[in-house]
């Protein structure tokens, strides 16, 4: 959906290195999302946000910080990267009038 | 924590045939919706259907809350129709919980 954006798409990076993904969204909406997927399976959610003072932990979250710095913008670091975060990850907002969720693009991450 | 089980996992067709794929949660829910995996990774919405029917040209679904399940109908399939299919539901949390996908090839 072209009104949730990621960056980068791609990124290739090495063990122990800091790592931040961003998105942002001109939906408007309040509640944030990233989720990472790994090959085969379905997405895992790594951390949420109902608003900019209001972040939560996701079933994956450790390894991973986040950073919501206004309505538009929800960011998602890896401290210190390790191999076994290789994965396509997502950002999603919701709109809560539908509770539908919508996607940007994925980020591909590779950590060697 | 909620079950997500999607049949069948793999499925190939070849161009126009009908195809029928199933969502089974094993808890009621609020939301459930499904998404479409394209070849290059991207999701894209499908349905946001926590109960009865929805249709969107080729593509309809049906969800049967209280059987607690779901069913997404492909109809005169394209090559185009090819890639992951996912349903999510959300139970008492704002988490989507996902199923493993069905993945589909259409071939011409």
């Amino acid at each position: 959906d072209a009104d949730v954006t990621q960056t980068p798409r791609n990124r290739i990076t090495k063990t122990g290195k800091r790592i931040m993904l961003e998105c942002s969204q001109t939906k408007g909406h309040d509640r944030m999302y990233w989720y990472r997927q790994d090959p085969g399976l379905g997405l895992r959610l790594i951390y949420y946000s109902f608003d900019v003072k209001d972040i939560n932990k996701g079933e994956i979250s450790d390894g991973y910080s986040v950073s919501r710095q206004a309505q538009a913008k929800f960011s998602l670091s890896l401290e210190s990267a390790i191999p076994n975060q290789t994965a396509l990850y997502f950002c999603a907002t919701r709109d809560d009038g539908t509770d539908t969720q919508y996607f940007g693009p994925g980020t591909r991450l590779t950590v060697l | 924590g909620i079950q997500v089980e999607q049949s069948p996992p793999d499925l190939i067709l070849q161009e126009g045939a009908n195809s029928t794929l199933r969502c089974n949660f094993s808890d009621s829910v609020n939301n459930l919706q499904w998404f479409h995996q394209n070849p290059w990774g991207q999701l894209i919405n499908l349905f946001y259907i926590p109960s009865g029917t929805k249709q969107n040209g080729r593509l309809s679904a049906t969800t049967v809350a209280t059987e607690r399940y779901s069913l997404l109908y492909i109809s005169s399939s394209q090559t185009t129709d090819s890639g992951v299919y996912f349903c999510a539901v959300i139970r008492d949390t704002d988490k989507l919980i996902f199923g493993t996908g069905t993945r589909l090839q259409v071939f011409p």
